[in-house]
């Protein structure tokens, strides 16, 4: 079976400093990558998406940025964090074809002071 | 371009109560539609989905949804709520996966379940 996996669970960075979240999927091969940003009351914001190794999509302009060094890892990173980076960030993962159905990891709780 | 709208933000039922949450799509050409929901400071979790045929769908926990194309809608319904129901909600629509089709998430409703 598919897991997907997602850390640091949660993460205190000071303004400035920079951000390395990790996601990996285990039991499939290719799959589309995801990393989506919750804030509260604005629900999930697509930030980034990934539909092979190197490949990345970049939805809405920001201070972050995405990799995908390995066909099941994808990693969003920041050089310097901004106090509106505060967030819930959430990697998911589709299969590249059929009905784009999406499996959540258990998200990573960022918060910038 | 697709997008979701979920009218309530909150919604509060007595336990044992019917449910009834409301979407709203946008979409191009025919949906792929999906319920989510989401407990406090974890993941989403895939309630259920529509892909075609059967217009009532049915999913996990006793929640089941209807897709109605005249008024693009897909309301999540669930007959008697139990207090392990109160997470937040989310509808979402997409195409096929592929040529960077991607789902597009409502903003949410936040379900409270009173004793």
């Amino acid at each position: 079976s598919q897991t997907i996996h997602q850390w640091p669970a949660t993460l205190v960075q000071p303004v400035g400093s920079p951000l390395s979240l990790e996601c990996t999927v285990e039991g499939t091969s290719n799959p589309n990558l995801y990393w989506y940003r919750q804030a509260a009351g604005r629900g999930l914001q697509l930030l980034f998406y990934s539909v092979g190794i190197g490949q990345i999509s970049s939805e809405v302009p920001q201070n972050l940025s995405a990799s995908r060094p390995q066909d099941r890892q994808f990693i969003l990173s920041s050089k310097k964090l901004l106090l509106s980076d505060s967030g819930f960030y959430l990697c998911a993962w589709g299969r590249g074809s059929g009905a784009n159905v999406l499996t959540f990891g258990a998200g990573s709780r960022l918060t910038v002071l | 371009a697709q997008s979701v709208t979920q009218p309530d933000i909150h919604i509060t039922v007595s336990e044992g109560a019917s449910l009834e949450l409301r979407c709203n799509y946008s979409y191009g050409a025919t949906p792929y539609l999906f319920w989510y929901v989401q407990s406090p400071g974890q993941g989403l979790q895939l309630l259920l989905k529509y892909f075609s045929g059967d217009t009532l769908v049915q999913g996990i926990k006793g929640f089941e949804a209807e897709f109605k194309r005249s008024q693009s809608s897909f309301n999540l319904r669930k007959p008697s709520v139990h207090w392990s129901d109160a997470a937040e909600y989310f509808c979402a629509v997409g195409g096929l996966a592929g040529g960077g089709n991607k789902l597009t998430f409502g903003t949410g409703t936040q379900l409270k379940v009173e004793l």
